[in-house]
């Protein structure tokens, strides 16, 4: 059963928009969450988190919304560059008493000049 | 800066061989993680480790095993490969929660692209 979703295989955005990706879980005990990024042929990267007890989290460009009812986040860029395209993983921590981190499938962004 | 390397960025091995893949890191952290990533299926935990010659099993240990003699090297064996075990593997590692720089940050290697033939 998957407990971290990103419903969306791919999405593409002109630069200078606003890119938002989504993921949501099902898993009620997951209390932090991570976006990844990752390019072709290199390790994720870890770009941004939000702990459950907040709703927002804001780095430059990017800000991760968290709605604790929905059990959804999401991952504003903006303006998207080029070089934002990439795989995007949305991750969830917190449920298994261990330091582990369970994935959603991610999601393809590419972002045109 | 955190540095995970991996000891191959391509692999080609034969069904039945026996395959070590070797993932060192330079922080002295006790979290250490294997990953597969397949197309469409995200990143999945095969198997981690909280501390020296310690192992858990993650969602997918069937047909690996992981050894942990010292801290910073953490290892996958496919005992047996088999073609469906073609795939991106993932190292990475994290301090222990309330160190570093985020919790949870897991800091990944480059991954080694293993094709069993």
């Amino acid at each position: 059963d998957q407990q971290v979703k990103q419903n969306s295989p791919s999405l593409s955005v002109q630069e200078g928009r606003i890119s938002i990706l989504n993921c949501d879980y099902t898993n009620s005990m997951f209390d932090y969450f991570l976006w990844y990024k990752k390019y072709p042929a290199e390790g994720p990267t870890f770009l941004i988190s939000i702990s459950s007890i907040k709703d927002k989290n804001e780095d430059g460009r990017f800000t991760v919304f968290l709605n604790k009812s929905a059990k959804h986040l999401s991952l504003h860029i903006v303006p998207s560059q080029p070089g934002d395209s990439a795989v995007y993983f949305c991750a969830a921590s917190g449920s298994s008493g261990y330091s582990t981190l369970t994935f959603g499938k991610g999601t393809m962004l590419l972002v045109s000049p | 800066d955190v540095k995970v390397t991996q000891s191959s960025r391509y692999l080609v091995k034969r069904t039945g061989e026996k395959v070590f893949l070797e993932c060192v890191q330079d922080m002295d952290h006790e979290n250490m993680f294997w990953y597969r990533q397949d197309p469409g299926l995200g990143l999945r935990l095969i198997y981690f480790s909280y501390d020296v010659k310690m192992k858990e099993k993650g969602d997918i240990p069937e047909g690996y095993s992981v050894s942990r003699e010292k801290k910073e090297r953490f290892s996958l064996i496919l005992e047996s490969a088999s073609t469906n075990q073609t795939s991106m593997y993932l190292c990475a590692s994290s301090p222990p929660l309330g160190k570093g720089s985020a919790a949870y940050e897991q800091y990944f290697g480059p991954g080694t692209r293993l094709t069993v033939t």
